[in-house]
C-alpha cells in the first residue's frame, strides 16, 4: 500500500525555537495533506489541510503564523512550530489520500519543548 | 458536518474473549467510514473500511465491522482477542467526495487482559 514518511519521529527543543516537520508520500502523489494534532490520551484534531501550490487552509483556532505549512510538491508537506513553547508539545500526525477514500498517515513526531 | 462518537473510552477484556468496540457517526450525506488502531507513540494504521457494497467488513487479524446505516453505527468486533490487540482503537469518518479530511472519534482503548 501507499507509504507516507514523518521525519523526524521525535523530536526536543529549547523553548522559542522552530522546528520543522517533513510529510511526504513515498509512492504516490498527493495535492493534499492534513496535518493532525494529538494531545495524550486523546483523539486526533484536524489542524489544517495543505494543498499543493496554495496556501493551507487552517482549522478554527489554530494560528496560521505559529503552525507553518508549505506544500512545495505533490510529494512534501512540511509544518514548522514556530517559536515553540512547552504548551506546543504534542504528537503531531500527517496524512495523505490516495485512492478514492483511502488515507494513509505518516508515524508521527512527538514534539516536546523544554 | 460529520462527528463521531465512541461511547467506551476503554475496554477492558480477557484474552480470548470477545468484544465490541462501538461507534456511532452523525452526518447529513453520505460517508465513508473507518477503523483505525495505534499502538503508543505510532502513527495509525488502517484496521478496516466501508466505502460501499456490503455492510459487513473484515480485516486480516479477525476485526469486521458492520455498517448500520439506520442505526448510524460502524461497531467494531473480534469473537477472540489477543493481547497484541491492546491499542487504541479510533472510529472516522469523512465524505465521500473528494479530497476531505478524516473526523475521529475520541479513541477507545482496548486492554486485553492474561
Amino acid at each position: 500500500g501507499a507509504v507516507v514518511s514523518q521525519h523526524p519521529s521525535w523530536v526536543i527543543c529549547k523553548s522559542g525555537t522552530s522546528v520543522k516537520i517533513e510529510c511526504r508520500s513515498l509512492d504516490f502523489q498527493a495535492t493534499t495533506m492534513f496535518w493532525y494534532r494529538q494531545f495524550p490520551k486523546q483523539s486526533l484534531m484536524l489542524m489544517a489541510t495543505s494543498n499543493e501550490g496554495s496556501k493551507a487552509t487552517y482549522e478554527q483556532g489554530v494560528e496560521k503564523d505559529k503552525f507553518l505549512i508549505n506544500h512545495a510538491s505533490l510529494t512534501l508537506s512540511t509544518l514548522t512550530v514556530t517559536s515553540a513553547h512547552p504548551e506546543d508539545s504534542s504528537f503531531y500526525i500527517c496524512s495523505a489520500m490516495g485512492q478514492v477514500g483511502e488515507a494513509f498517515f505518516g508515524q508521527g513526531t512527538r514534539l516536546t519543548v523544554v | 458536518a460529520q462527528s463521531v462518537t465512541q461511547l467506551d473510552s476503554q475496554v477492558p477484556v480477557f484474552e480470548e474473549a470477545p468484544v465490541e468496540l462501538r461507534c456511532n457517526y452523525s452526518s447529513s450525506v453520505s460517508v465513508y467510514l473507518f477503523w483505525y488502531v495505534q499502538y503508543p507513540n505510532q502513527g495509525l494504521q488502517l484496521l478496516l473500511k466501508y466505502l460501499s457494497g456490503s455492510t459487513l467488513v473484515k480485516s486480516i487479524n479477525g476485526f469486521e465491522a458492520e455498517f448500520n446505516k439506520s442505526q448510524t453505527s460502524f461497531h467494531l468486533r473480534k469473537p477472540s482477542v489477543h493481547i497484541s490487540d491492546t491499542a487504541e482503537y479510533f472510529c472516522a469518518v469523512t465524505l465521500n467526495s473528494g479530497n476531505t479530511p478524516l473526523v475521529f472519534g475520541k479513541g477507545t482503548r482496548l486492554s486485553v487482559i492474561a
